[in-house]
């Protein structure tokens, strides 16, 4: 089956404090991870997509990176304004399937 | 940018309606998808159609259906609305194949059944 696990649930940083999300994945052949960002009431902001390991993406403070069996985002020097759910998914190779999410990792970032 | 619309933010309604929530994507999109989020159980798809007529069911669609007339157009039906059913609803659209298959959201509709 099937399946996507985030790390941790909940991570809590200083400003400036920099740290990882884990994403670890179980897929019948990986067609595409994604990484998703949602702030509290709308709908998840699409951050990154990683297609092979090894393949590394930057966005400002974000780094996201891939393996055949995980795929971390780094987050450098964090600001208050980063604190957000971030959401895993992955497309499976299979025709006819809809993304698979991981529940989230929720980071808290305080000044 | 690609935008996906839902008609509405927030809806109110009582147990028993039949209720619609449409969503409207502009990009030219084959696949649209249908998920509901709720706390600690993180994104489940109800439906996702990748063609205009076609649908599929994902992992939770008792008591919902579809129906997805125009390619741009996606609507998912409650057809007697149930206090469980009360969640924030999401819909996404994606492209069909290679590069470029990320789905994009709309804002949501957080639905509350009494």
């Amino acid at each position: 089956e099937d399946q996507v696990t985030q790390s941790p649930e909940a991570l809590r940083l200083q400003e400036g404090e920099s740290s990882s999300l884990n994403c670890s994945y179980t897929v019948s052949g990986l067609r595409g991870l994604f990484w998703y960002r949602q702030d509290p009431g709308k709908g998840p902001e699409f951050l990154f997509t990683l297609y092979s390991a090894g393949e590394e993406k930057e966005k400002e403070r974000l780094k996201a990176t891939l393996t055949k069996k995980e795929s971390f985002l780094h987050i450098t020097a964090p600001k208050p304004e980063d604190s957000a759910t971030y959401l895993c998914a992955v497309v499976p190779h299979r025709a006819g399937t809809a993304l698979i999410f991981g529940k989230g990792t929720t980071l808290s970032v305080s000044s | 940018d690609v935008k996906v619309t839902q008609s509405s933010r927030y809806l109110v309604k009582r147990t028993g309606e039949k209720v619609f929530l449409e969503c409207v994507q502009d990009m030219d999109h084959e696949n649209m998808f249908w998920y509901r989020q709720d706390p600690g159980l993180g994104l489940r798809l109800i439906y996702f159609s990748y063609d205009v007529k076609m649908k599929e069911k994902g992992d939770i669609p008792e008591g919902y259906s579809v129906s997805r007339e125009k390619k741009e157009r996606f609507s998912l039906i409650l057809e007697s609305a149930s206090t469980n059913q009360t969640s924030m609803y999401l819909c996404a659209s994606s492209l069909t194949g290679g590069a470029g298959t990320e789905a994009f959201f709309g804002q949501g509709t957080r639905l509350t059944v009494v």
